[in-house]
């Protein structure tokens, strides 16, 4: 069965640090994946996705994520924590069973401290 | 574009009584999803429509909960009778056609936050 694992429940960064943060997948063809991103009282937003190509892709508000088969994870990356990037992340997979649809992970809630 | 609109944002009521949630999705797009959020289950898939027909609704916990979708622009989620563990925050989300340069992202509404006492 398709799922989608986010080991870290919440990860403390300063601010203008690195972030990463983990995302493995289930899955048996190849993978639509999401990384979306929910602030406090709102709704997710979609930040990127990878399709097919190259597995680098490139997102808005400087995130990227990679795409490794072999490891069967979706990192997404950020060279520089700014503090509204607090919030909570949510890796995802797409589906197609029946239609089209998407496997949410657990999310991963981030803290940035000044 | 207005984006995905829900309403109310807010509900709250007592036990026992039927909640109507209702989505407008972005026009043009052909697919609709019902997510509940919780702390406790994180956010789970309720339902899905593609073109008004109901595809998927294997998420739905019970048949208190039902969903339809009269229209392109219209769903409502209902609860009858609505119950104390039914509290959480119902999100609406909407997806394009496949096939299209956006395809298969979904476009989530602000919620509506339900609280049954």
């Amino acid at each position: 069965a398709q799922s989608v694992t986010q080991p870290d429940i919440h990860i403390t960064v300063s601010e203008g640090a690195s972030l990463e943060l983990r995302c493995n997948y289930s899955y048996g063809a190849t993978p639509y994946l999401f990384w979306y991103v929910q602030s406090p009282g709102q709704g997710l937003q979609l930040l990127l996705k990878y399709f097919s190509g190259d597995t680098l892709v490139q997102g808005i508000k400087g995130f990227e994520a990679e795409f490794k088969r072999s490891q069967s994870s979706f990192n997404l990356r950020k060279p520089s924590v700014h503090w509204s990037d607090a919030a909570e992340y949510f890796c995802a997979v797409g589906t197609h069973t029946g239609g089209f649809k998407t496997i949410f992970g657990a999310g991963t809630r981030l803290f940035v401290k000044a | 574009d207005a984006g995905v609109i829900q309403s109310p944002r807010h509900e709250v009521t007592e036990m026992g009584q039927e909640v109507t949630l209702r989505c407008k999705p972005i026009s043009g797009h052909n697919s609709l999803f019902w997510y509940r959020q919780t702390m406790m289950r994180g956010l789970e898939l309720l339902i899905y429509f593609n073109n008004n027909v109901p595809i998927d609704d294997s998420g739905m916990p019970e048949d208190r909960f039902s969903a339809k979708m009269p229209n392109a622009s219209f769903s409502t989620l209902k609860i009858q009778p609505s119950e104390p563990r039914d509290s959480a925050v119902y999100f609406c989300a909407s997806s394009p056609q496949p096939g299209q340069g956006n395809s298969y992202e979904q476009y989530f509404g602000p919620g509506t936050r339900l609280t049954v006492t």
